[in-house]
């Protein structure tokens, strides 16, 4: 079956260290996103890629990094610099858009808890 | 920049009744798409569905249903015959069409039923 799987689903961090979150999707999507969300809240984008060798910075992308080397892969590094790491981390996928109106939706991965130690 | 609101943080409803979710936007744009996912305790998102500005037409899956009012920018979804399984986390999430496909989300709305 087709999807997008997460590891680890439980991650922790020590002060000063850096930790990166795997995503892999088999869906041939294009598009992958990820998503913060903290509780009691909604989802915040982080970052997002539209094609291989390309991102963009979303909503909250300060302390974090990404890569987008191969289609079915992009991995996000919580850095140090991201003071406040501990939430959950959700990676998404989606096909291109077939024309200006064919709606294509995000799939969601099962996520990825990080706490500090 | 696109905002969405969900201002119910908690709702419950009996088993078997009928329960409305509400949600507002606000965007400057005049075609757009709106979706309710659901996150239960697994955490998974799960697409319950979706909306196109563009059509009038109210859409409908299952029990699930929408009342879209594009001039009031609000985007409720109802819930028929309530379930067990519907217990979960909902959010109403925006996207413009074209470009990026990114989604922008509300707080969420945390739904109980009782048995």
């Amino acid at each position: 079956d087709g999807g997008i799987t997460q590891s680890p689903k439980y991650l922790f961090r020590k002060e000063g260290q850096n930790v990166t979150l795997s995503c892999e999707q088999n869906l041939n999507h294009d598009a992958m996103y990820w998503y913060r969300q903290d509780p009691g809240q909604g989802l915040r984008l982080i970052y997002y890629s539209q094609i291989v060798n390309d991102f963009q910075k979303g909503d909250i992308a300060e302390g974090y990094s990404v890569s987008r080397e191969k289609k079915e892969s992009f991995p996000l590094t919580v850095t140090s610099a991201q003071k406040n790491p501990t939430a959950f981390y959700l990676c998404a996928s989606s096909d291109r858009d077939r024309d200006f109106y064919s709606n294509q939706p995000q799939h969601f991965g099962d996520g990825t808890r990080l706490s500090i130690l | 920049a696109q905002t969405v609101t969900q201002s119910q943080p908690e709702m419950s409803v009996q088993e078997a009744e009928t329960v409305t979710l509400s949600c507002t936007y606000d965007t400057s744009e005049s075609d757009y798409y709106l979706f309710w996912y659901k996150q239960p305790p697994s955490r998974q998102m799960i697409l319950v569905i979706r909306q196109e500005a563009y059509k009038q037409q109210n859409a409908t899956e299952n029990r699930f249903s929408v009342n879209f009012q594009k001039a009031a920018k609000s985007f409720s979804l109802k819930i028929s015959d309530s379930q067990l399984g519907d217990a979960a986390m909902y959010f109403c999430a925006y996207r413009r069409i074209g470009g990026a496909q990114k989604l922008v989300f509300g707080q969420g709305t945390r739904l109980t039923i009782n048995p």
